[in-house]
């Protein structure tokens, strides 16, 4: 079974801190994706990545950045959160573009 | 720009109705499809998902879903729903160099 774990379930940051999100895929997957899911808008992609130290910008990238040193290890930056970033981010990844992903458990983040 | 519609945004049903939840997509040329389920508090996980082949795709839990080329269609469909069905459902299409999803429909189901 494919494991993809993500660092925290719940976090609460201040406006202006820099926020680190990890996600670890246990599958050998090359690609791998960081999307926010907000209620009625569905899921958006924030940027992915299609092998390691590659990253392409998702449609909507501003205000995030990426980080992936090794292949299980896909890292979201926030840096400055802002209050319009507290949303559910989900972590996926998956063997091939166009195949299915396999997500995580998301991480609620909050921004005060 | 490329799109994956969802009619229903909230359904409400009896245990034992049967189930149709629309999606449509806007782009041509080669398609892969999913469905997407996620309980409540649980991660998304995956239903079904269509490449080429028979149209008809059968997932899990009960769930099927049929591909209409020519009204750029992935309905998803279920004979008799459970309350355990009860979940918000993501269809998705992958097209060029993403996966696009819908904004999810809500389903609710009562006893």
């Amino acid at each position: 079974d494919v494991k993809v774990t993500q660092s925290s379930r719940y976090l609460v940051k201040r406006t202006g801190e820099k926020v680190f999100l990890e996600c670890v895929q246990d599958m050998d997957h090359e690609n791998m994706f960081w999307y926010r899911q907000d209620p009625g808008l569905g899921l958006r992609l924030i940027y992915f990545s299609y092998d390691v130290k590659m990253k392409e910008k998702g449609d909507i990238p501003e205000g995030y950045s990426v980080s992936r040193e090794k292949k299980e290890r896909f890292s979201l930056i926030l840096e400055s959160a802002s209050t319009n970033q507290t949303s559910m981010y989900l972590c996926a990844s998956s063997f091939s573009p166009g195949l299915e992903q396999y997500f995580g458990p998301g991480t609620r983040l909050t921004v005060t | 720009a490329q799109s994956v519609s969802q009619h229903n945004h909230h359904v409400i049903l009896s245990e034992a109705a049967s189930l149709e939840l629309g999606c449509n997509y806007s782009y041509g040329g080669t398609v892969n499809l999913f469905w997407y389920v996620q309980y409540p508090g649980q991660h998304l996980q995956l239903l079904l998902k269509y490449f080429s082949g028979d149209p008809l795709v059968k997932g899990i839990k009960g769930f099927e879903a049929e591909f209409i080329k020519s009204k750029f269609s992935f309905n998803l469909r279920k004979p008799s729903v459970q309350w355990s069905d009860t979940a918000e459902y993501f269809c998705a299409g992958y097209n060029t160099d993403k996966l696009i999803f819908g904004t999810g429909t809500r389903l609710q189901v009562f006893p």
